[in-house]
């Protein structure tokens, strides 16, 4: 069965940019689509963007000029990029896989999240 | 943009019929889903395509759609089943997720 990982600092500073890895064990990244998701202490769910066929990808229009979704194959790991944070940025950050191809699909399984906190 | 509006808490007595309902326009037309999360623990989805069920999920979890509003039902409600829920669905492309609903089990 398919399991995620996130890794990545768990401690950015103000105005730099937040870089998460998720790797992907138990299927093929080349199929299916991937997504980014996270949480604020103590808030609600916030989708970030998703990624498909190798390349494509579909942001979040309130985080889009902001966020960079990428995959490496030969790894079977994807990234998530986010430029400019601030303290609002701070969360758990998930990585999921997204099923039923796509729009229209259902996030299963998730990663464990990881904390990125903003601050200086 | 598109918006799902959930209750913020719901409580039931044990062994009881929870329902938590979500919100949103045309919203039985958007393949809705519903995910649990326990305290420290990432969403596990309960129900997908408004109604469907995954492999390991209890048969006590079901889901209804009805014009504007999804509601999640957890029949003989059990502790283990006091978390969080939240509602997804789709607009166009994008994804929206409900404000969350906080189960308590009396």
């Amino acid at each position: 069965q398919v399991q995620l990982q996130e890794s990545g600092p768990g401690l950015v500073k103000p105005s730099e940019t937040l870089s998460l890895t998720c790797s992907v064990s138990g299927g093929s990244i080349s199929s299916d689509y991937w997504s980014w998701i996270r949480q604020p202490p103590g808030k609600g769910l916030e989708w970030i963007g998703y990624i498909y066929n190798r390349g494509n990808t579909n942001y979040n229009p309130s985080l889009q000029s902001r966020v960079t979704i990428s995959v490496d194959t030969s790894k079977n790991q994807f990234s998530l990029r986010l430029s400019s944070v601030t303290a609002a940025d701070t969360a758990v950050y998930y990585c999921a896989r997204l099923g039923g191809s796509g729009p229209r699909g259902w996030f299963d399984p998730w990663g464990q999240g990881t904390l990125v906190t903003v601050s200086s | 943009s598109y918006d799902l509006t959930q209750p913020p808490s719901v409580s039931v007595s044990p062994g009881q019929t929870a329902s938590i309902t979500c919100s949103g326009d045309k919203l039985g037309d958007k393949y809705g889903c519903w995910y649990q999360q326990k305290p420290g623990q990432s969403p596990v989805l309960v129900i997908y395509q408004g109604t469907k069920r995954p492999s390991g999920i209890p048969e006590r979890f079901s889901g209804s759609n009805s014009g504007n509003t999804a509601t999640l039902t957890i029949s003989g409600t059990q502790a283990m089943d006091e978390a969080d829920y939240y509602c997804q669905a789709w607009d166009s492309s994008t994804v929206v997720f409900g404000g969350g609903t906080k189960l308590t089990v009396l």
